[in-house]
């Protein structure tokens, strides 16, 4: 069975662009959230997702929105790009997105802001 | 604010030179601790999920383990394959469901 699949792999853009990461589950899994990765540091929370509503919400500007789809997969937009915004995004899928569901991770989007 | 602090930072072991991680909390109601290797540019590969204090889990050279303020990860005879970094993260009873992770330990295995 495929794992989490997430695209593209790599992304460059410039300050004040926009863009959008996509993901899509483990099949049979209802629930994505969203991960931010600086380099050195653990993924923080962003996002997560089940049956199409949002659960819950990191702390992180309104800059960053995103939407599940129903087929399960989803959508991490990101407008006004900052040179902060440089990281690994990691989306994750679990099962229901309960409280001791297992979060498996995708390989992540390298996402650049030049 | 819930928290999760790893120590050593990174650890540099010979082959076959066992030792243990550690990764300390601070949350309000854990509902659940998990363990994970990342390699590098890679997404987190899962290890163990602990739920309560006392509760061990094994596998390959990998063993975890849990008290109610901290967590360790004991590798025993270590390859070099096991070298990576090590994330600990926890899931807190209120809030947004979503984990949050230490800094992790680097791990590197000479041979």
């Amino acid at each position: 069975d495929a794992g989490v699949t997430q695209s593209p792999t790599h992304l460059i853009k410039t300050r004040g662009q926009h863009v959008t990461l996509r993901c899509s589950p483990i099949s049979g899994h209802k629930s994505v959230s969203w991960y931010q990765q600086v380099l050195g540091q653990g993924p923080q929370f962003i996002f997560q997702y089940y049956e199409k509503e949002e659960r819950g919400r990191g702390n992180f500007p309104d800059r960053f929105s995103a939407r599940q789809f129903p087929n399960y997969s989803s959508e991490l937009n990101v407008n006004a790009l900052l040179l902060g915004d440089s990281a690994l995004y990691l989306c994750a899928s679990s099962l229901v997105g309960g409280t001791t569901d297992t979060q498996y991770f995708g390989p992540g989007t390298r996402l650049t802001v030049l | 604010e819930d928290q999760v602090t790893q120590s050593p930072e990174a650890l540099r072991l010979q082959e076959g030179e066992s030792s243990s991680l550690n990764c300390s909390y601070t949350v309000s109601g854990l509902r659940g601790l998990f363990w994970y290797r990342q390699d590098p540019g890679k997404g987190p590969e899962f290890l163990f999920t602990l739920y309560s204090a006392g509760e061990e889990k094994e596998k390959e050279r990998l063993k975890a383990t849990l008290t109610k303020k901290e967590s360790f990860l004991h590798i025993t005879a270590p390859k070099p394959e096991d070298s990576a970094t090590y994330l600990c993260a926890v899931q807190a009873g209120g809030g947004a469901d979503g984990l949050t992770f230490g800094k992790g330990t680097h791990l590197i295995i000479q041979p």
